[in-house]
């Protein structure tokens, strides 16, 4: 079955510090990938997306591409913000039915 | 527009007695998922429902756990004879369909604490 392997952390930056997070993962087929961010007290939001390799998903300064050959999906930010600061998920869908499968999820604190 | 509502917010339940989880999707969405998150297993998959029918149940953990979903639209599951593991966030996610593009994002609902005594 499909699964995800994501840095575990947690990562603690200072503002305007360069973010990346790895995520691989194994998967029959050719899954979506997505990043998932969880803010503190809040539900899980879509933070960006990719469908098909070479794909770069984007949103708020935040990247990651999607690498078929690496079978990865690294998040970036160039320069994080305090408001950053969340839980952010790895997860790849994949079969007819779309189910989503998590890595275990990385919490990044960014310090003023 | 309304997302997706998840009740209730909290529940606690002393081990052994039922619960029931009530999940309120976006309205015209067909395909609804519940996952379950919890500190040692992070966030799981648990059940799929296109319609009113749950092709995939694949990730429900004992027969003690069950979901129904009734006129396309609201899902409740059923947790039997509560055990101390089960405590966890219990999230419904739906989206317009699963079968028919690369992919319909999936819309969270803010979820339910369940703690079991």
């Amino acid at each position: 079955g499909n699964s995800v392997t994501q840095m575990e952390g947690p990562v603690t930056l200072s503002e305007e510090a360069f973010l990346t997070i790895n995520c691989t993962y194994t998967a029959t087929g050719y899954p979506s990938l997505f990043w998932y961010v969880q803010y503190p007290g809040e539900g899980l939001q879509l933070l960006l997306k990719a469908t098909k390799a070479d794909d770069k998903g984007s949103n708020n300064g935040f990247e990651a591409t999607y690498r078929k050959e690496t079978t990865s999906f690294h998040l970036e930010k160039g320069s994080v913000q305090v408001s950053d600061s969340a839980v952010y998920f790895c997860a790849i869908s994949g079969g007819s039915n779309y189910k989503l499968t998590f890595g275990k999820g990385t919490l990044l604190t960014v310090n003023p | 527009g309304a997302g997706v509502s998840q009740s209730p917010s909290n529940k606690v339940t002393e081990k052994g007695k039922d619960v029931e989880l009530r999940c309120d999707p976006i309205s015209g969405h067909t395909a609804l998922y519940w996952y379950r998150q919890s500190l040692g297993q992070g966030l799981e998959f648990l059940i799929y429902f296109q319609g009113n029918s749950a092709p995939d149940k694949s990730g429900l953990p004992s027969d003690r756990f069950s979901a129904e979903r009734t006129g396309g639209s609201v899902s409740t599951l059923t947790i039997q004879r509560t055990q101390q593991e089960d405590s966890a966030v219990y999230l419904c996610a739906s989206s317009h369909s699963s079968g028919t593009s690369a992919y319909n994002e999936q819309f969270f609902g803010p979820g339910t604490r369940l703690t079991v005594l």
